[in-house]
């Protein structure tokens, strides 16, 4: 599986877009681009995913890059309920996930 | 609709103890199980998957064992439980490939090892 890299945390202010990056240099190219979220004290969460052109769904919207060796989460009008550990992940399929660990994202009013 | 059940919420065992956590799924049928634990303040460790009843693939060496006796059921069990088993468990189900919903994760439980 690539390897993924995240910056350990960010903050972002309440009701802005918050753009949470993720580097997949040596991504396949079969592997999917993954993204999961886990509130405190839950299971995660899953969020989008996507292999090459960008995705947007009701919870938020994913950029791959052209090169597809990188990636941004963007979750268009942060909330506090969007505060959360966030994990990019990059697999040929979503069977047996390994989850790292991830960006601390705290959104703050 | 799909729902995950997955007990206790919390418990708290003596070295040495057995274990047995159960979690159930409802709504769908064979469906890919697994079992997760997470660390204090770590990422999410895949123990156990399941493909199907009596299938079970371990991905770590451990002092725990998981069966999968009917289709939607996932027990995560141990004989003597040690202090490095706490942690947080989850239990989790997939179906299909690739999916647009992903992993439907159990809400956990939380084990302390004393």
């Amino acid at each position: 599986d690539a390897k993924t890299t995240q910056p350990p945390s960010m903050d972002c202010a309440e009701g802005r877009a918050a753009n949470l990056p993720c580097n997949h240099s040596t991504i396949s190219g079969n592997e999917y681009v993954y993204w999961y979220r886990q509130i405190h004290s839950q299971g995660p969460q899953y969020i989008i995913h996507g292999l090459k052109n960008n995705e947007t769904n009701e919870m938020a919207s994913l950029i791959i890059t052209e090169d597809r060796k990188s990636s941004t989460l963007i979750l268009p009008h942060a909330t506090l309920r969007d505060t959360a550990v966030y994990y990019c992940i990059v697999r040929v399929n979503d069977y047996k996930l390994s989850f790292g660990a991830g960006t601390t994202v705290t959104v703050r009013a | 609709s799909q729902t995950i059940h997955q007990w206790p919420a919390t418990l708290v065992q003596p070295v040495g103890s057995p274990l047995s956590l159960e979690c159930t799924v409802e709504g769908t049928s064979n469906p890919n199980l697994y079992w997760y634990r997470q660390a204090a303040g770590r990422g999410l460790q895949l123990l156990f998957y399941s493909v199907g009843i009596g299938q079970i693939s371990s991905e770590v060496p451990q002092n725990l064992s998981a069966s999968r006796p009917q289709d939607r059921q996932f027990i995560l069990s141990s004989k003597k439980l040690l202090l490095s088993d706490s942690g947080f468990y989850l239990c989790a189900w997939l179906q299909g490939q690739p999916t647009n919903y992903g992993y439907t994760f159990g809400s956990g439980t939380r084990l302390t090892v004393v």
